[in-house]
């Protein structure tokens, strides 16, 4: 079955205290993306990366780190979390960017207190 | 620098009903649109796009949209309202050129009543 997939599903964790979320999917996908979202806010881009070792901050990148080691994974690693990070995160994949749709993990939800 | 406007919160419908779910835009040059649709505890699910080409766009689950060049809009519709339609929906944009990303509207919930 063609999916993202994002784990934990659900973080608490403290301030400064180093996490990574992981996201991985099995569409040979080119183009992948994190966003975070907000109530009120919609969906905010945090980075993505058009391929294997090319990556560039979104609109909200402060605070995040990532990295596209390999095609299909794409972990978004927070050094050192404050509590405006608390948010619900999604991955998202699609074939390129462009014109193309993309196809979404189930989210993460982080609390950071 | 691009932006989407979801004008309502909240879009109330009976069951039956013809929906409507509006989106505005603005983007330097010609627009990619996108409509997503987020279920409870779920992520983002691919509705239909305008890329180019008619101006009504045909997607998932009985949904279309028409694009309205003049207005910059693209408003989501449905010709007779589902209770299982009831949920969070997106619109999105971006520039048929560059590396720009998706911008997403802050979303409309609608709720279909039996």
């Amino acid at each position: 079955e063609a999916q993202v997939t994002q784990n934990p599903r659900y973080l608490i964790t403290v301030t400064g205290k180093k996490l990574t979320v992981t996201c991985s999917q099995n569409m040979n996908h080119e183009y992948m993306s994190w966003y975070r979202q907000d109530p009120g806010l919609g969906l905010r881009q945090i980075y993505y990366s058009m391929n294997v070792e090319v990556t560039d901050k979104g609109d909200v990148p402060e605070g995040y780190k990532v990295s596209r080691k390999e095609k299909r994974n794409f972990p978004l690693i927070l050094e050192s979390p404050s509590p405006n990070q608390t948010s619900l995160y999604f991955c998202a994949s699609s074939y390129r960017h462009g014109a193309y749709e993309q196809y979404f993990g189930p989210g993460t939800r982080l609390t950071v207190t | 620098a691009q932006s989407v406007a979801q004008p309502e919160d909240q879009v109330n419908v009976a069951e039956g009903n013809p929906l409507t779910v509006k989106c505005t835009y603005s983007v330097s040059g010609n627009p990619y649109l996108f409509w997503y649709v987020q279920y409870p505890n779920r992520g983002l699910q691919f509705l239909l796009k305008y890329i180019t080409g008619d101006n009504l766009v045909k997607g998932s689950y009985g949904f279309e949209a028409e694009f309205n060049k003049s207005q910059t809009s693209f408003h989501l519709k449905k010709p007779s309202a589902l209770v299982s339609d009831s949920a969070l929906y997106f619109c999105a944009v971006r520039p048929d050129t560059g590396r720009r990303a998706l911008t997403f509207g802050s979303g409309t919930r609608l709720q279909v009543q039996p």
